[in-house]
């Protein structure tokens, strides 16, 4: 069974610009989460779709960012613009259940 | 909001020696504490996870402790080897079975020879 995939694996843009992360879950699973991890620090908490619908968007920083997840299947997170302090490993996850499984994660660096 | 903390940042030990990572939770409602093992370019990858019903599990050479009273929990690496180095991330979660996870700052372990 195929794991949690991301795409691309490494992006580095311009203070300004924008950028589009892209994550496939584990087939099956109802449940895709955005997190992030920036400067060595924790990894937080960005958001949460149940299917097509977004359960809790509480740690999404600001309207600079933007998540979909068309037809409750792989899901996008859009930086628009992007600025230096969005640079940091975005990981996706999916779960079934209680066990999240997470993907390799984007670094996405802003210069 | 949930409040995770964990200590050491880094720890080095010698092969065979144990290592022991602890955290901490704020929430007294939180009912699920997994630990993620990340590698040199890759995502965390789930290794253990205890509910709030139990206090201890073990899987081979890794335990993990909760104390609730405390609202603490730990991970127990017993006869370490080079391939357990690596940052390892606890995390609680409280709510329904699919909420977020809140996550440690991660702890570096250096296993050496």
């Amino acid at each position: 069974e195929a794991g949690v995939t991301q795409f691309p694996s490494h992006s580095v843009i311009e203070k300004g610009q924008t950028v589009t992360l892209r994550c496939d879950p584990i087939s099956g699973h109802d449940n895709l989460y955005w997190y992030r991890r920036v400067m060595g620090k924790e990894i937080k908490f960005l958001l949460h779709f149940v299917k097509e619908s977004k359960q809790d968007e509480s740690g999404m920083p600001n309207n600079r960012f933007l998540a979909e997840r068309t037809g409750g299947t792989y899901s996008t997170l859009k930086v628009q613009p992007a600025e230096l302090e969005d640079s940091g490993v975005y990981f996706c996850a999916s779960s079934q259940s209680s066990e999240q499984y997470f993907g390799p994660g984007t670094r996405l660096t802003v210069t | 909001g949930e409040n995770v903390e964990q200590h050491p940042s880094t720890l080095s030990v010698q092969e065979g020696d144990s290592a022991v990572i602890k955290c901490t939770y704020s929430d007294s409602a939180s009912n699920y504490f997994p630990w993620y093992k990340q590698e040199l370019g890759k995502g965390p990858q789930l290794i253990i996870d205890i509910r709030s019903n139990v206090g201890e599990k073990k899987d081979q050479r890794i335990a993990v402790t909760l104390n609730k009273t405390a609202k603490h929990f730990s991970l127990h690496i017993t006869e370490t080897q080079p391939e357990d180095s690596a940052v390892y991330f606890c995390a609680a979660k409280y709510g329904g079975t699919a909420s977020k996870l809140t996550f440690g700052t991660g702890t570096r372990l250096q296993v050496t020879l």
